[in-house]
C-alpha cells in the first residue's frame, strides 16, 4: 500500500543550528502537507505543497516538494526553543481512496 | 472561535465495554476524519466522511464504527474495545470539497486506555 517514510525519527540540536526533516513516498503524490505537534498538543497545519518543485517559506521554515512529487523536506534555519515538537508530513495520492497518509514524524528537541 | 472539540479527553475502560468518542466542529466543514496516533507510527486514518451520510474506511478501520447524521458531528464508536485500541485519537475537519484532504483543523485529542 501507499507509504510515506520520514527521517530522521529524532533530532536534538543546539539552539541556533539548522534542522531538516525529509519525507519520501512510495508513490507519486498529488500534494503534501506539513504539520507541527507540540508536546502534549494536537497537530497544527503548517502548509500544503501541490506543484512539482514547489518551494514555500514561512519565516525561518522552508518547505520543498520534489520534482517527481515523491519527496519533500522541511528546513528550519537557526532553530529556537519554540521550534520544539514533532513535525509530520502527510501525503495524498488521488486514486488511493483520497486518504491522507502521514509519515511517522520527526521529533525535534532544541538545547538552549 | 473556530474549533474542533472532542469528548472525553481521557478515558480508561475495560475490554468489551462499548464506548463513543464525540467530535464536533463549528466551521461548517464538509470533510471530517478520525486518526489514531501511536508512538513511531505517526497518525493513521481510521474513517473519514466527505459529507452527511457519506463515510468511508481509512487505513485502520477494524474495530471502529462511525456515523455522520449531522454535518457538525462525527462520533467514533468502539463496539467492543480491546487493549490494542489503547491510543491517542484525533478528530479532524477541513473546509473544502474541491480538495477534501485539506485537513487543517485537529481536535485536542482523546487518550483512551483499554484494560
Amino acid at each position: 500500500g501507499q507509504q510515506v517514510m520520514q527521517i530522521p525519527q529524532y533530532q536534538h540540536v543546539q539552539e541556533g543550528e539548522d534542522f531538516t526533516t525529509y519525507c519520501n513516498s512510495s508513490t507519486t503524490l498529488s500534494n503534501i502537507q506539513w504539520y507541527k505537534q507540540r508536546p502534549g498538543g494536537h497537530p497544527v497545519f503548517l502548509i500544503q505543497l501541490v506543484k512539482s518543485g514547489e518551494v514555500k517559506k514561512q519565516k525561518r521554515l522552508t518547505f520543498q516538494f520534489g520534482e517527481a512529487k515523491k519527496n519533500s523536506s522541511l528546513h528550519i534555519t537557526a532553530t529556537q526553543t519554540t521550534d520544539v515538537g514533532t513535525y509530520f508530513c502527510a501525503g495524498i495520492t488521488w486514486g488511493y481512496g483520497n486518504k491522507l497518509v502521514f509519515g511517522a514524524g520527526t521529533i525535534l528537541r532544541v538545547k538552549s | 472561535e473556530a474549533q474542533v472539540t472532542q469528548n472525553p479527553r481521557y478515558l480508561i475502560t475495560v475490554t468489551g465495554k462499548k464506548l463513543t468518542v464525540t467530535c464536533s466542529q463549528n466551521m461548517n466543514h464538509e470533510y471530517m476524519s478520525w486518526y489514531r496516533q501511536d508512538p513511531g507510527l505517526g497518525l493513521r486514518q481510521i474513517y473519514y466522511s466527505m459529507n452527511v451520510e457519506v463515510t468511508d474506511k481509512g487505513d485502520v478501520p477494524e474495530g471502529y464504527k462511525v456515523s455522520r447524521k449531522e454535518k457538525r458531528n462525527f462520533p467514533l464508536i468502539l463496539e467492543s474495545p480491546s487493549p490494542n485500541q489503547t491510543s491517542l485519537y484525533f478528530c479532524a475537519s477541513s473546509s473544502t470539497t474541491e480538495q477534501p484532504t485539506d485537513t487543517k483543523y485537529f481536535g485536542p485529542g482523546t487518550r483512551l486506555t483499554v484494560l
